[in-house]
């Protein structure tokens, strides 16, 4: 089993549509990121929480919404999708013990027409 | 702002070539600078880098920091077609942030 595991793998949508992307994780660790990758840009940070009463803005958190809702589970939100939304969305986790690498899950494919 | 930059943006070799990919980095309370792979899925990690002039090696690939000029490179050597992928590389500060890339996308020919 991976141990960073988002759902759903892939979603189609429509503009304007209230979207939750899931990522757990059983690596115990503390630190949980949200990104998204767009072709040419990179990985870019949406936002990312430091433990369960810990949430703070990445450089892209407009248009999103997150929730911790325990140490192991971090869901995005898109409250009303729209089209330059549509994405590649990874979940990470590190450590918080002294600086450790992120771990990535395998993404969800999110389009939005 | 933390930037990174990563140099070339693609690049295509024959199997057996040697290979060097670039990182520049301007990331305020610098801490480190990792490398990830990323093939079909999740990006996943090779090296990370904190001390100068120390390489990392694993197998065909290695990994030195500057601190001094600020950048990182990468090597692969023997190259392989299982090496073709997206190269990322990302500069950390004291907030456990880390600022990404472009990436190189590496292609290996046969």
């Amino acid at each position: 089993d991976a141990d960073v595991t988002q759902t759903p793998r892939n979603r189609i949508t429509k503009t304007g549509k209230r979207i939750m992307l899931e990522c757990s994780q059983t690596k115990g660790h503390d630190r949980m990121y949200w990104y998204r990758q767009d072709p040419g840009l990179g990985l870019r940070l949406i936002y990312y929480s430091f433990d369960v009463k810990d949430i703070n803005k990445g450089e892209i958190s407009d248009g999103y919404s997150v929730s911790r809702q325990a140490q192991a589970k971090f869901s995005l939100s898109l409250e009303s999708a729209i089209p330059n939304q549509t994405a590649l969305y990874f979940c990470a986790t590190s450590d918080s013990t002294h600086i450790q690498p992120q771990h990535f899950g395998d993404g969800t494919r999110l389009s939005i027409l | 702002e933390d930037k990174v930059v990563q140099s070339p943006l693609s690049l295509v070799v024959h199997e057996g070539d040697t290979v060097t990919l670039n990182c520049s980095y301007e990331v305020t309370n610098f801490r480190s600078l990792l490398w990830y792979k990323q093939e079909k899925k999740a990006p996943t990690f090779l090296f990370m880098l904190t001390s100068s002039g120390i390489e990392k090696k694993s197998g065909r690939l290695s990994s030195i920091l500057d601190k001094k000029e600020l950048f990182s490179i990468l090597n692969i050597t023997a190259t392989q077609t299982g090496d073709s992928a997206i190269y990322l590389c990302a500069g950390g500060g004291s907030n456990y942030k880390l600022t990404f890339g472009k990436g190189t996308l590496l292609t290996v020919n046969p």
